[in-house]
């Protein structure tokens, strides 16, 4: 049982460089999300999906698009990478089942640098 | 405005030197609490879930507690292998009904040998 995957786990862009950072889950867990975390502060909710094809925005969506085509993978892109976006993306699932537990599994993480 | 703020940001304890976290909170509707851990390089690893005043919940030498507006973590006779960053977030209800995370900037643990 993998859990949640992403990669890939480095990544170095140029400002303006659009890329996708993947993520998948083998857990059949219906919501699934993005965070990122940056020093001194708390994780910050980017984007989050309740479904397929269902996605709406978190905190700080800007600069961010997601899709949600199956149950498994929650893909975030950058569309114009900015020296902002340098920060450790975390991707996390959890079920929305009554009655289940209501907890986040945390991906090990994707760290980008824009130069 | 939703808050979790956790203290202290950074702790040093030796092996055997038990000691407590905090996690003080200010949100509407609390659905729950959580308690992480997170290793360097690592992703949060889930610990603990807390729903109302007064629950605890124990593993190995971790406790967490619950109040009204705080929770905290008791690390008993810690172990290096406890060093880590302890992470709490509170569930509450957003606008429109559905309900947001919120975390805390978390304590960054240090036990040394």
């Amino acid at each position: 049982n993998a859990g949640v995957t992403q990669t890939p786990k480095f990544q170095v862009l140029k400002t303006g460089q659009s890329m996708t950072l993947q993520c998948a889950q083998d857990m059949n867990h219906e919501y699934m999300s993005w965070y990122r975390q940056d020093p001194g502060m708390g994780l910050r909710l980017i984007h989050y999906s309740v479904g397929a094809g269902i996605t709406d925005q978190g905190e700080v969506p800007n600069g961010y698009n997601v899709s949600r085509s199956t149950t498994e993978d929650f893909p975030l892109r950058l569309l114009s990478a900015a020296p902002s976006q340098t920060s450790v993306y975390f991707c996390a699932s959890r079920t929305t089942a009554f009655g289940g537990a209501n907890v986040l599994t945390f991906g090990a993480g994707s760290r980008l640098t824009v130069l | 405005e939703d808050q979790v703020t956790q203290s202290p940001e950074a702790l040093r304890l030796q092996e055997g030197e038990s000691s407590s976290l905090n996690c003080s909170y200010t949100v509407s509707g609390l659905r729950g609490l959580f308690w992480y851990r997170q290793d360097p390089g690592k992703g949060p690893e889930f610990l603990f879930t807390l729903y109302s005043a007064g629950e605890e919940k124990e593993k190995e030498r971790l406790k967490a507690t619950l109040t009204k507006k705080e929770s905290f973590l008791h690390i008993t006779a810690p172990k290096p292998e406890d060093s880590a960053t302890y992470l709490c977030a509170v569930q509450a209800r957003a606008q429109g009904g559905s309900e947001k995370l919120v975390f805390g900037k978390g304590t960054k643990l240090t036990v040394n040998p």
